[in-house]
């Protein structure tokens, strides 16, 4: 079946601009969470979803990053008045819960974002 | 609370040497561990899981046991090939997810 899903793959944009990107979770998944990677560092935990409960932001580097979920499926990263330091790769996975535990992570390819 | 620690990369290796990636946690349940690769210039994928404890994963030739009593999830691979050059990230889940820092493995043929 279809995996995660991530668009743009590539996004440059200027200093100071919004930018949006979006992800397709896996069907049925219930779990969705945002990473951010810059270039040869680990995974750097932004926001997670479950279910209808409330977000999860505690990973959020501060007020200009927000996240929505939509209808428990698609979700949208937005970044305001984007600043060089969040250039970086942002992922996004999915997975379903087993015995009341996160069940494997299914990542997407990741938008690559740059802010010149 | 929930943490993932594992060793401090990089790790350079000679083809056809052993591996070993230690990896510790601290949870407040009873996770289940995952090892996660990701290759040059592509997205992390699943390389091997266990649920419970004493259970192993096994993957392309990776192996690591789920150990209760060290709390561990040690990689391991008796005999590297210069593709196994990656990433590797130790990861649990309990009430969601929590990553390692990564660890950089070079394989030089």
């Amino acid at each position: 079946g279809a995996g995660v899903s991530q668009s743009p793959s590539n996004k440059v944009t200027e200093k100071g601009k919004d930018v949006e990107l979006r992800c397709d979770p896996i069907s049925g998944h219930t779990a969705l969470y945002w990473y951010r990677q810059s270039l040869g560092q680990g995974l750097e935990f932004l926001i997670y979803f479950q279910g209808n409960s409330a977000p999860d932001k505690s990973g959020l580097p501060s007020d200009r990053f927000s996240a929505e979920r939509t209808g428990g499926s698609v979700s949208t990263l937005t970044i305001q008045r984007t600043q060089q330091e969040d250039s970086a790769v942002y992922l996004c996975a999915s997975s379903s819960r087993v015995s009341g535990r996160a069940d494997t992570q299914y990542f997407g390819p990741g938008t690559r974002l740059t802010v010149l | 609370g929930n943490s993932v620690t594992q060793m401090e990369g990089p790790v350079t290796l000679s083809e056809e040497a052993f591996l070993t990636i230690n990896c510790t946690y601290t949870a407040t349940g009873y996770p289940s561990l995952f090892w996660y690769v990701q290759y040059p210039g592509e997205g992390l994928q699943l390389l091997l899981k266990a649920t419970k404890a004493d259970d192993k994963g096994s993957n392309k030739g990776f192996e690591a046991t789920y150990r209760k009593e060290t709390t561990s999830f040690h990689l391991e691979k008796g005999s590297v090939q210069v593709s196994d050059s990656a990433v590797y990230f130790c990861a649990l889940s309990w009430d969601k997810f929590y990553f390692g820092s990564g660890t950089k493995l070079n394989v030089k043929p």
